[in-house]
This record gives structure tokens, sequence and C-alpha cells, in this order.
């Protein structure tokens, strides 16, 4: 069974300083795997995905993953946080059709 | 173009009643998915239909639940006898084929209070 982990429930940034939001998979062939954001009353939005083409992935708001097999790791990063980018985010692995989320981390960006 | 829709936004019911839940898809997208949010969590898959048939719908945790999508747009998600645990946040996604490497995009979800 396909299945992904992050790592971390919540993270605490400085507007401006580096992102990394941890994901770590699992799944007995090559996934399909995406991040989602889900800011406060909104609907769920896709950042990016990969889908076995590249290994960096780059995706809207400066987003990118990168797709470590070795790892079996797809973190989320971004060079400069911006106040915009506090919400949830989810890891999601997709084996056929339905997305498997992961239980999200909820990212606070500081002043 | 619109997006996915759904309705109502928020509905409240009482313990043992019935619910309807509905979701406009895209306009022209095959797939259509309904999740569901229990606060803290992330969404879990619930049913998926190609066209008009469930293609998958090991999701739906018991028999109270039941979905459909007579025509191949529109999608009703249907909960008998309610119950407090299924007070959640009801999203529905579509996509324009299905398929793991599709998007699904979704629509801004229904939260559902069961007093």
């Amino acid at each position: 069974a396909q299945s992904v982990t992050q790592l971390d429930s919540h993270v605490s940034v400085s507007e401006g300083t580096p992102v990394l939001l941890r994901c770590n998979y699992s799944s007995s062939y090559s996934p399909s795997l995406f991040w989602y954001v889900q800011h406060p009353n909104k609907g769920l939005q896709l950042l990016l995905k990969y889908t076995s083409a590249a290994t960096l992935v780059k995706g809207i708001n400066g987003f990118e993953a990168e797709f470590k097999k070795s790892e079996t790791s797809f973190h989320l990063t971004k060079p400069s946080a911006h106040m915009s980018d506090a919400a949830e985010y989810f890891c999601v692995v997709s084996p056929t059709d339905k997305l498997i989320f992961g239980t999200g981390t909820r990212l606070q960006v500081f002043p | 173009g619109a997006g996915v829709s759904q309705t109502p936004s928020n509905k409240v019911t009482e313990k043992g009643k019935y619910v309807e839940l509905r979701c406009d898809p895209i306009s022209g997208h095959t797939a259509l998915y309904w999740y569901r949010q229990s606060l803290g969590q992330g969404p879990e898959f619930l049913i998926y239909f190609q066209g008009t048939g469930a293609a998958d719908d090991s999701g739906l945790p018991n028999d109270r639940f039941f979905a459909v999508r007579p025509e191949g747009s529109v999608s009703t998600l249907k909960i008998q006898r309610t119950e407090r645990g299924d007070s959640a946040v009801y999203l529905c996604a579509s996509s324009f084929t299905g398929g793991g490497t599709d998007t699904q995009y979704f629509g801004p979800g229904t939260r559902l209070t069961v007093l």
C-alpha cells in the first residue's frame, strides 16, 4: 500500500528565510507525488506534481520539490518565505486514481 | 472558467437525519471525486466516478453513505441516519480524464455538522 508521512506537524519561519517541509513516501513502485496547499477557508490548490519526469519539480509561488528515490523523500522547499505562504501543506501520493494525503504541515511565517 | 462548486457551504443537521451534498465539477471533466476531511486531518478518499459510474467506492465508510452522478456531470453525496462522527468537511474534486497523474481540482467544500 502507498502512503506518505509528513515529518513535521508545524513549521515556523521568519519572512525572507528558507522554507523546508519534509515528506517521506512509501510505495512499491514509482509513484505520482503532489504537494497541495490549503489556505484558511479556501479550497485545496495544487502547488506541484511529480510524475516520473524530472526529479526536481518547480511549482507555483516559488516552491519546488525534489524526488529522491534513494531516500524515499519528496521535500518541499522555497528560498524565501512570504507572509502569504502561511497555510496548511499536504504531501500526497496517488497510486491509481485516488489521492492519499499526509496529515499536513502547518506553516507559520513571522514578520 | 468556473471552478468546482459545492453546495451548501455549510450544513447543520440533527443526528439521525438525511443529508444531500452537491458537487458541480469543472465543465468537461469526466472524473469526479469525493473526499472527507476531519478536523486536523488530511482529506480521505471516499469515492471516484468516471462518467456516470462509480469506478472506485472503496473509501465509503459504511452503507449509510451513497453517491450518484446520473448524467456524468453533477454529483450528489447522500448520507442517511447521520451520526455525530459524520461531522467533517466534505470535499469534491474533478479532473479531466482521471488516473494517477491527472491534476485534481478541488471545490471549497461543504462543512457538515451533526448535532
